[in-house]
């Protein structure tokens, strides 16, 4: 199957600070990427979709002044998370699907812990 | 509202069958999804059905009915490895995942 890399893997940042998660595809075309979070023993959560060169569609509920994506190639989009506090401390995936796809790939997970 | 409904946990023998069932109200259908999450990872793909029936792919087994809005994935010769978070997920009419709370599977020697 197809291959997303999605780095780093963990950080761990102080409260106030940025931070930015990358997520790649490797062997295609990414269309469409998705920014989910879950929360320990809950499902994952939607927080964003974006096309490549247009806006991410944000969900409700989800700042979008706070959490910034930019999907500005076919094969990387970021997600960074400004001023963070505890309460950001979560996993954060991302899923990509190229056009006609109808999987979506996932990246590893990166695991954010503020403090 | 959309949504999808799945048991919350699971107990199996290892070396047994296991069926893990998925309900469904979604705007629009296309395609269901199972996937494999283990704590602290990402989900990995297991299958797909976007037709009714059965589909087969080693010890693993999805089954779709549309008209009922309902899914089950079929574990078969459980392994401890086996032991995860599955995960059902619909894509709506927008083409967009949406994602049951998953169902914890333990498996017991």
């Amino acid at each position: 199957g197809a291959v997303v890399s999605q780095h780093p893997s963990r950080v761990i940042c102080k409260s106030g600070t940025s931070v930015k998660i990358e997520c790649r595809s490797l062997d295609f075309q990414a269309t469409t990427m998705f920014w989910y979070r879950q929360f320990p023993k809950q499902s994952l959560m939607l927080m964003a979709t974006s096309n490549e060169g247009s806006k991410a569609t944000y969900e409700q509920g989800v700042e979008k002044d706070k959490f910034l994506i930019n999907h500005a190639s076919l094969t990387l989009s970021t997600l960074t998370v400004t001023s963070a506090h505890p309460e950001d401390s979560s996993f954060y995936i991302c899923s990509a699907t190229g056009q006609g796809e109808t999987e979506a790939f996932f990246g590893q997970g990166t695991r954010l812990t503020v403090v | 509202g959309q949504n999808i409904d799945q048991p919350t946990e699971m107990t199996a023998t290892e070396g047994a069958i296991v069926q893990i069932n998925c309900t469904y109200q979604t705007s629009g259908f296309n395609g269901l999804f199972w996937y494999q999450q283990h704590a602290g990872e990402a989900p990995t793909f297991l299958s797909y059905n976007v037709l009714d029936g059965l589909e087969e792919k080693g010890r693993f087994s999805s089954f779709l009915s549309r008209s009922k809005g309902y899914s089950y994935l079929l574990l078969k010769e459980l392994q401890m490895k086996d032991s995860a978070s599955y995960l059902c997920a619909v894509k709506d009419s927008n083409y967009q995942l949406i994602w049951g709370a998953g169902t914890k599977l333990i498996i017991k020697p």
